[in-house]
């Protein structure tokens, strides 16, 4: 069981929105603003999509966008492309003990 | 930019060493220190972050891990390494490596932040 809790699926038609959610407690998610997101192409280096709650490094899309509301941290993915097709998994700090959590993640079908 | 690979032995028996290299390439300032981390997915799991070193050659791992976990860095090699000691079945993972973690650093303290680029992975099997 991951310290972080992602629902293992979501899915969307080209060009909806998604959202996936990643649930912690409040000694990480809700105390700190220092969630990332990492998308996982099958057989491919995981990748940084966002940092620190909803910071996009360069040469990631606008199409994603992070949030956090109290100890649920969210990533939106608009206008979902056949490319985003991946697994995505949320992180996120946890005090000087814990240190780093993980989320289970989350298994995004481009239907 | 900078591109990480993993390399080692695919099977590992029962109690004996599991032992994982991360080569770095692409670095363009040799004036830049980092942290270098090692972090699995377990089957059926979800990531675990395993340890970081520092370039400087400090060091801090996952307090469930850390009876058995050493990483070392040979900067002169573009390297580092991970030994995780007394493997199980449960230690059966893919292993990824991967520059971090960033820091974010407000009114003197410093906190853990993200992790770019990492390396593809490698599955690693514990079985006789």
């Amino acid at each position: 069981q991951s310290a972080l809790t992602q629902p293992a699926s979501v899915s969307g038609s080209p060009g909806q929105s998604i959202t996936i959610s990643c649930t912690g407690a409040s000694s990480d998610v809700g105390t700190y603003n220092l969630v990332s997101w990492y998308q996982r192409h099958p057989d491919k280096a995981p990748k940084l999509m966002i940092y620190e709650v909803t910071k996009r490094p360069s040469g990631v899309s606008n199409r994603f966008s992070g949030s956090k509301s109290g100890n649920t941290a969210s990533l939106t993915i608009s206008g979902l492309q056949a490319e985003d097709e991946a697994d995505y998994y949320c992180c996120s700090y946890a005090g000087s003990g814990t240190f780093l959590v993980f989320g289970g993640g989350t298994k995004l079908t481009v239907l | 930019q900078v591109q990480l690979q993993e390399s080692g032995p695919g099977l590992v028996k029962p109690s004996q060493t599991l032992s994982l290299s991360c080569s770095v390439s692409g670095g363009s300032s040799s004036s830049s220190s980092f942290y270098w981390s090692w972090i699995r997915q377990r089957p059926g799991k979800g990531l675990e972050w395993i340890g970081y070193i520092h370039d400087s050659g400090n060091t801090y791992y996952n307090p469930s891990l850390k009876s058995r976990v050493t990483i070392s860095v040979d900067t002169s090699k573009n390297q580092f390494s991970l030994k995780l000691t007394s493997v199980t079945a449960a230690d059966t993972a893919v292993y990824y490596c991967a520059r971090g973690p960033s820091w974010y650093c407000i009114g003197g303290s410093c906190y853990a932040n993200s992790f770019d680029p990492w390396g593809q992975g490698t599955q690693v099997t514990v079985s006789s």
